[in-house]
């Protein structure tokens, strides 16, 4: 079964960091484009970071120099690492796996599997 | 990097058609046939519903339905049932440093 699962969320203090983790099963973590999107508290949802399976990385302006994409292909585990938070990271964190198609013309099909969501709240 | 534009509502009573509009820019919507559609129902995850503008993923009822014109994309759900009341968030790609920016998202409801 094509699943993610997310952990590592939890209550933290403005200007803390944590790592969190998504771990992958029944398909391939470093084969595909992974992202990572929040979605704050009675808000819409926010695309924070991609990782192509190329390894290049993306933020939003929002995260950008604060926020961290990595993969750890040997556990097959996406990764975002969370620096000087801020009490408007406060969000529910999900994991998703973009679909693309295509290696030189590629094709953007959107985010077809998610995690459940971990949650993150920075308050003091 | 902008979100894009949707009504914050919409609804419509059993068995009619209800469409959402999902307006941005000339480097996003307009620029892109990269249009995504999810469904997300209250505390759980996302579900996409169209890629691609107009496509449907395995499993998605053909009552869901996408489309485009210039900057603006929309999904019509026709034949409304009470499982279809959920927020809806449309999403375009807008090249890698506004990777996958959505939608204010639009709350619909069966009356």
């Amino acid at each position: 079964e094509v699943q993610l699962v997310e952990s590592g969320g939890g209550l933290i203090q403005p200007g803390g960091s944590l790592r969190l983790s998504c771990a992958a099963s029944g398909f391939t973590v470093s084969s595909n484009y992974m992202s990572w999107v929040r979605q704050a508290p009675g808000k819409g949802l926010e695309w924070v970071s991609v990782i192509y399976s190329g390894g290049s990385t993306y933020y939003a302006d929002s995260v950008k120099g604060r926020f961290t994409i990595s993969r750890d292909n040997s556990k097959n585990t996406l990764y975002l690492q969370m620096n000087s938070l801020r009490a408007e990271d406060t969000a529910v964190y999900y994991c998703a796996r973009y679909r693309v198609r295509g290696v030189i013309t590629v094709h953007y099909y959107g985010m077809d599997v998610w995690g459940q969501g971990t949650t993150v709240t920075v308050s003091s | 990097q902008s979100a894009l534009t949707q009504p914050p509502s919409a609804s419509g009573s059993p068995g009619q058609s209800v469409t959402i509009s999902c307006t941005g820019t000339s480097s996003d919507v307009g620029g892109y046939n990269y249009v995504s559609w999810y469904q997300q129902h209250p505390g759980k995850a996302p579900k996409l519903m169209i890629y691609e503008v107009s496509k449907r993923p395995s499993g998605v009822p053909d009552r869901f339905s996408g489309s485009k014109s210039g900057n603006t994309a929309s999904l019509t759900v026709s034949g409304l049932q009470a499982e279809d009341e959920a927020d809806y968030y449309c999403s375009s790609y807008a090249g890698s440093n506004n990777f996958g920016v959505f939608g204010t998202g639009t709350k619909v409801t069966v009356l």
